[in-house]
């Protein structure tokens, strides 16, 4: 089955600063890699997700880049804020399938 | 207001005890899933269900059951809860294309479990 690992676990950075997290996916067949976060004591929320017929997609200031060859993503999150602080989780899936696995999971913490 | 709910939000049991909990989503969805979320672990998928009387594993299935026999209603089901599966809770849904998930999982706002 699909296993999806994510880097790091923890990342503190100074407001203002970007952020990059990445993931390594290991079914070559997954096509589907969204983002997930979850703030404190609230559910997980979509951020963005990307398909594998496209290299990198933007949302103002969230990004993600997918390397379908080297069979990882990351997201970018550029001019950081105190909101951003949360637990970020990355997940990939096959469209014709109907399991989503998670990575593990980075908490991001952005200090004033 | 589309969403999706569970119910008790807060749970905790002793050994053995049989427990349910429900999730109950309004937005005509027909994959539905459970998910168990451990420090350091992620979200681990129990169980999901592709349509009414349509379900199947996922990857922590152990000790876990599940129904769908309404579109809307996808409760899991602790049979005999052991304190390993003292976890925090969350059902999610989706639209479907064809045969797979469509995209987004909207998530319920969980259930924290503790069995004693």
């Amino acid at each position: 089955g699909e296993n999806v690992e994510q880097h790091p676990s923890t990342l503190s950075v100074q407001e203002g600063d970007s952020a990059v997290i990445k993931c390594t996916y290991s079914d070559s067949a997954s096509n589907y890699f969204p983002w997930y976060k979850q703030e404190l004591g609230k559910r997980p929320q979509l951020i963005i997700d990307i398909r594998s017929n496209v290299g990198e997609k933007k949302d103002q200031r969230i990004a993600v880049t997918l390397n379908k060859t080297a069979k990882h993503f990351s997201l970018h999150i550029t001019e950081t804020q105190p909101e951003d602080s949360a637990v970020y989780f990355c997940a990939a899936s096959w469209t014709a399938g109907n399991k989503l696995t998670f990575g593990g999971g980075t908490r991001v913490l952005v200090k004033p | 207001e589309a969403q999706v709910t569970q119910n008790p939000r807060y749970l905790i049991t002793v050994t053995g005890k049989k427990l349910t909990v429900t999730c109950s989503q309004n937005m005509n969805h027909e994959y539905m899933s459970w998910y168990r979320q451990d420090p350091g672990l992620g979200l681990r998928q129990i169980y999901y269900s592709m349509n009414v009387e349509v379900t199947d594993k996922g990857d922590v299935p152990e000790g876990y059951k599940v129904s769908r026999k309404e579109k809307r209603n996808f409760p899991l089901i602790l049979e005999s809860p052991s304190p390993n599966q003292t976890s925090l809770y969350f059902c999610a849904s989706s639209y479907t294309t064809g045969r797979a998930v469509g995209g987004e999982q909207f998530f319920g706002p969980g259930t924290r479990l503790t069995v004693l």
